[in-house]
């Protein structure tokens, strides 16, 4: 199984501030045949469900703001948001789709400071 | 923009089935792929299987010997059985639409259902 680690566990930033919350996987998930990165970001907000942000690590979803974004290649991905707003608190969750079984990060808490 | 709701029990008790069903609205089941992904208290999230709009599977493998989902595109509905439950299959349960484009389908969710508690305990 390819193991997803996410750090910090928990970060908190500043309104308008950048935040950078970081997906290391146990083995690439650039997949040679179309050089794509199987990597997708989601949100989630207490009490909803998971939000999907990005995918192929770096294509923004449509109708996620611009302040979101993704970057990163083979084991090592980032998410930055680039002006941290009050509605950005939630956690966040890197997950891999590039072989069964298909496993998220153990998510990234982000607070306002 | 299409909806998707889970329904069926919220307790069950050890060793029996859990029985989830997801009914999908404002879209049709066809052409996509269709997963269960679950979410104890306070944890992260555990992806379980998936199925086709043509009703081919797959599981993930720490599971695969008591996981069964199944599709019944005549009422836009698909389902999850998870066989001898114990207390560590109390959770939160979400049927997902997996992303596809062009006739290929990815294992990642694009659309969530907003989750079913589901606990074990006699």
């Amino acid at each position: 199984d390819i193991v997803m680690t996410q750090s910090p566990d928990s970060l908190a930033v500043s309104l308008g501030e950048r935040a950078t919350i970081n997906c290391k996987s146990s083995q690439s998930v650039l997949y040679s045949s179309d050089n794509k990165n199987y990597l997708a970001w989601y949100q989630q907000k207490p009490g909803q469900p998971p939000k999907m942000l990005i995918h192929w690590a770096s294509t923004r979803e449509s109708g996620v703001p611009d302040r979101f974004s993704g970057s990163g290649s083979g084991t090592d991905f980032t998410l930055t948001i680039s002006s941290l707003q009050a509605e950005d608190v939630a956690i966040y969750y890197c997950q891999h789709y590039y072989s069964n079984p298909y496993t998220f990060g153990q998510g990234t808490k982000l607070e306002i400071k | 923009q299409v909806q998707l709701q889970e329904s069926g029990p919220g307790l069950v008790k050890p060793s029996e089935t859990l029985s989830l069903t997801c009914t999908v609205s404002s879209g049709s089941i066809s052409n996509y792929y269709w997963s269960w992904i679950r979410q104890p208290a306070g944890k992260g999230l555990e992806w379980l299987g998936f199925i086709s709009y043509s009703g081919s599977t797959n599981y993930n493998p720490s599971l695969k010997s008591r996981v069964t989902v199944s599709v019944d595109t005549s009422n836009n509905q698909f389902s999850l059985k998870l066989s001898s439950v114990t207390a560590a299959d109390t959770a939160v349960y979400y049927c997902a639409r997996q992303y596809c484009s062009s006739g290929s389908c990815y294992p990642y969710f694009d659309s969530w259902g907003q989750g079913t508690l589901v606990t074990v305990s006699s």
